[in-house]
């Protein structure tokens, strides 16, 4: 069953700090990992977009990296703001012979103190 | 920020009533989709389109229905709200390739900030 997985479910770290998300899937075959920032009463916004070949991706102060061997993915946020608090959601697409399907995780719940 | 837009932004609304969630964009994108999402949990493709008369059923069955008249359009609509109908729907859109069954794996999609429905 294609799957992915995040964690933690949430996270609350002190402004400044840098922290890591993790993302594992199942989904087969692979065709790209995306990660997603959702601000709390928003819609979704892109962050990263990773194929097979790609074992890291930058945007500034986030990067994200991609094991396809083990089929892991992580977000690092390196020296939080206080705007980076949002739910972020790894994406997976496939390319099976519904071409192109997305495969959603739950989210990691990131919140910032000051 | 995408050009992208959701109406209502949230709806009460009592059992039995019909109702339209709205969903424009303005990036001339052919393919768009409706989302559902539950606190918590992930999104579900309920609805998708590649182009205008063009719908497709998504992953999560819903008794919602959707047209596609004109390409910067794309409106949800649910004959008789039921509880079990309250949720979080988004709308996305995005620019890739026009064909049947392809969920946007290959393209970025642009979210609109969503309608958060509450059925009584």
């Amino acid at each position: 069953k294609n799957q992915v997985e995040q964690s933690p479910q949430s996270l609350i770290i002190l402004e400044g700090k840098n922290c890591t998300l993790q993302c594992n899937y199942t989904v087969s075959p692979f065709s790209n990992l995306r990660w997603y920032k959702q601000d709390t009463g928003r819609g979704p916004v892109s962050l990263t977009i990773m194929t097979f070949s790609e074992n890291t991706k930058s945007n500034g102060r986030y990067t994200a990296t991609l094991d396809a061997d083990t089929k892991q993915s992580s977000l690092h946020i390196t020296a939080s703001q206080l705007s980076d608090s949002a739910s972020y959601i790894c994406v997976v697409s496939d390319r099976g012979s519904t071409l192109g399907r997305l495969y959603f995780g739950r989210g990691t719940q990131l919140t910032v103190w000051p | 920020e995408a050009d992208i837009y959701q109406t209502p932004r949230y709806l009460v609304i009592g059992t039995g009533k019909k109702i339209t969630l709205e969903c424009s964009q303005t990036m001339g994108h052919d393919k768009m989709y409706w989302y559902q999402q539950d606190p918590g949990m992930e999104l579900h493709l309920i609805h998708y389109s590649y182009g205008v008369n063009s719908t497709e059923k998504g992953d999560l069955s819903s008794e919602s229905t959707v047209s596609r008249i004109r390409t910067e359009h794309f409106p949800l609509t649910l004959e008789s709200a039921r509880p079990s109908h309250t949720s979080q729907y988004l709308c996305a859109s995005s620019d890739g390739q026009r064909k049947p069954h392809d969920y946007g794996g290959g393209d970025t999609q642009y979210f609109g900030p969503g309608t958060r429905l509450t059925v009584l």
